[in-house]
């Protein structure tokens, strides 16, 4: 069965520094987002992104964070530069397009900023 | 805004038996859909069930069911048979039907399974 992935599944990073995640949706899906998870608590929206545009973002998309479809398979969130409260689970998720809700969920990303 | 609330921040229940978690929700949108997803240690998250609103026959999926309640705004899960594998987070999620498609979460409930 199909399913989305995500790289790497753990990162560390120093506060300032760059970081890039990687996913790779579900072939044939139109739709993809990035939530996350502070340890603890609920999974928040981050992004969702269509049609090689973002299509919706949260207050917590600020200019530090953009998303990227750099090729018809990868699909890449991006942290400018790290703060310590951007240590999270970051999760990747597509659905296959309009009238089929149900959104499939990687594994999950661990960033741990220092 | 619409929002999700899980009332139960822990649950047990005994190998086999049956256990409910509850769900609800806020929102006045008509047309919606309604999930609970399982997160297990390794932390990723696994679809269990969703619900389409305008559907009135609650949903079910082998040993996991729901209680639908629309005009509550109620959306439980019934594990039955529970199994050891069951003990995880479980998330109760609303999305509109009108958006892109952001899911909105509920705090959860970590349901341990006793042996």
């Amino acid at each position: 069965e199909p399913e989305v992935t995500q790289t790497p599944s753990h990162q560390v990073t120093q506060m300032g520094q760059e970081v890039i995640l990687r996913c790779v949706p579900i072939s044939n899906h139109l739709y993809f987002y990035w939530y996350r998870q502070i340890l603890g608590q609920k999974v928040e929206f981050l992004v969702s992104f269509y049609n090689n545009e973002i299509s919706e973002k949260s207050e917590i998309f600020d200019d530090q964070f953009s998303v990227e479809r750099p090729d018809g398979s990868n699909f890449t969130l991006k942290i400018r530069s790290t703060k310590l409260e951007d240590s999270a689970m970051y999760f990747c998720a597509s659905r296959p397009g309009h009238n089929q809700e149900t959104q499939y969920f990687g594994p999950g990303t661990r960033l741990l900023v220092l | 805004a619409q929002t999700v609330t899980q009332s139960q921040p822990e649950m047990s229940v005994q190998e086999a038996e049956t256990v409910t978690l509850s769900c609800t929700y806020d929102t006045s949108e008509s047309d919606y859909y309604l999930f609970w997803y399982k997160q297990p240690p390794s932390r990723q998250m696994i679809l269990v069930i969703r619900q389409e609103a305008y559907k009135q026959q609650n949903a079910t999926e082998n040993r996991f069911s729901v209680n639908f309640q629309k005009a509550a705004k109620s959306f439980s899960l019934k594990i039955s048979d529970s199994q050891l594998g069951d003990a995880a987070m479980y998330f109760c999620a609303y999305l509109d039907g009108g958006s892109q498609g952001n899911l909105i979460f509920g705090k959860g409930t970590k349901l341990s399974v006793k042996p």
